[in-house]
């Protein structure tokens, strides 16, 4: 089984509905993030928890939300979706530390294909 | 503002050519460099890099950074029709735990 899932994997919407974008994981990493990748610009940072308590914007947070339901699930809404938030979005976790322990990798899922129309 | 860019931004070779990736950053609070490879699917790790001048490697590929300089460079060697794929460079800011990434470089081999 997958440790990091994303659902749903492609979704096409309208302009103006409202998405969720659901992410769980089975690491037990606190950290979780959300990105959106769109060709030639890499990866971009939306939102990031470092626990269930805590929230922070990313580069990029305008127009979307988070939910923290769980320490293993990080929800991911467009509250009116608009035709330039048509990206490939990943959900990661890490169980990053300030020690130097070295457990500096992020493990990505799958991604969700959104087209707003 | 933290930025990591990657260079070039595509790149076309044959099988069997060695090829170098460039990665360049000027961030305020650096942590570590990580890179990655992405096929049609995820991002998968390849290294993580946090000392100047010790190169990591594995099989084909290898890494190397220089803090000085603030740029690390990804080597692929004898390169394969399966090292296709954008490779993505990151840096981990250490104050904010955040993982600022580059455009990508998107490899192509031809046979």
């Amino acid at each position: 089984d997958a440790d990091v899932t994303q659902t749903p994997r492609n979704r096409i919407t309208k302009t103006g509905k409202r998405i969720m974008l659901e992410c769980s994981q089975t690491k037990g990493h606190d950290r979780m993030y959300w990105y959106r990748q769109d060709p030639g610009l890499g990866l971009r940072l939306i939102y990031y928890s470092f626990d269930v308590k805590d929230i922070n914007k990313g580069e990029i947070s305008d127009g979307y939300s988070v939910s923290r339901q769980a320490q293993a699930k990080f929800s991911l809404s467009l509250e009116s979706a608009i035709p330039n938030q048509t990206a490939l979005y990943f959900c990661a976790t890490s169980d990053f530390g300030f020690s130097g322990t070295g457990k500096e990798t992020q493990y990505f899922g799958p991604g969700t294909r959104l087209l707003v129309l | 503002e933290d930025k990591v860019v990657q260079s070039p931004l595509s790149l076309v070779v044959h099988e069997g050519d060695t090829v170098t990736l460039n990665c360049s950053y000027e961030v305020t609070n650096f942590r570590s460099l990580l890179w990655y490879k992405q096929e049609k699917k995820a991002p998968t790790f390849l290294f993580m890099l946090t000392s100047s001048g010790i190169e990591k490697k594995s099989g084909r590929l290898s890494s190397i950074l220089d803090k000085k300089e603030l740029f690390s460079i990804l080597n692929i060697t004898a390169t394969q029709t399966g090292d296709s794929a954008i490779y993505l460079c990151a840096v981990y800011l250490g104050n904010t735990g955040k993982l600022i990434f580059g455009q990508g470089t998107t490899l192509q081999v031809k046979p």
